[in-house]
């Protein structure tokens, strides 16, 4: 079955302490992007990868880094979270020209 | 600057009744144009996209959207509402005439139909 794999679904962790959201993908797909999700704001783009080694800001990258090692994952990673990360995470991958496909989602708590 | 706009936050609507849930445009090149719903505690998922062709789509679900390009608008339609299609409705646009990959997204309408 074609679909984007996030993982966790919920984690709760505290201040400072680094956390990895895995994200992989089996559909060969060239564009892998990182958003958060939050009341009343919409989706807001983190991170997006146009293809391996090829990683550009989205419109909310502080405090987050990722990477695009291999073409089928595309981690998040915190490397100090904070109270102000506490949010829902989703993955999508793309191919050129259409629309993405979504991962189920991670809820984060930064406590 | 590209931009997405839903005017509503929610939407509400009879069962059986049509329903619409508006969007709008606006980026600088020819837009791809994409609607997406999110069930409660699950991912977005995918309901139609237009790309090029005839300005009406259609859709899962038996919904519809129809382009407009003058009025840079796609709104989401559907001729009888079901309880079950209420859910949160995003509107998305990607402007394939720039460099890069931009994707973005509306703030979200919120579909509520009663019984």
């Amino acid at each position: 079955e074609a679909q984007v794999t996030q993982n966790p679904r919920y984690l709760i962790t505290v201040t400072g302490k680094k956390l990895t959201v895995t994200c992989s993908q089996n559909m060969n797909h060239e564009y892998m992007s990182w958003y958060r999700q939050d009341p009343g704001l919409g989706l807001r783009q983190i991170y997006y990868s146009m293809n391996v080694e090829v990683t550009d800001k989205g419109d909310v990258p502080e405090g987050y880094k990722v990477s695009r090692k291999e073409k089928r994952n595309f981690p998040l990673i915190l490397e100090s979270p904070s109270p102000n990360q506490t949010s829902l995470y989703f993955c999508a991958s793309s191919t050129q020209g259409d629309g993405y496909t979504f991962g189920s989602g991670t809820r984060l708590t930064v406590v | 600057a590209q931009s997405v706009a839903q005017p509503e936050d929610q939407v509400n609507v009879a069962e059986g009744n049509p329903l619409t849930v508006k969007c709008t445009y606006s980026v600088s090149g020819n837009p791809y144009l994409f609607w997406y719903v999110q069930y409660p505690n699950r991912g977005l998922q995918f309901l139609l996209k237009y790309i090029t062709g005839d300005n009406l789509v259609k859709g899962s679900y038996g919904f519809e959207a129809e382009f407009n390009k003058s009025q840079t608008s796609f709104h989401l339609k559907k001729p009888s509402a079901l309880v079950s299609d209420s859910a949160l409705y995003f509107c998305a646009v990607r402007d394939i005439g720039g460099q890069g990959f931009s994707f973005i997204f509306g703030k979200g309408t919120r579909l509520l139909v009663k019984p």
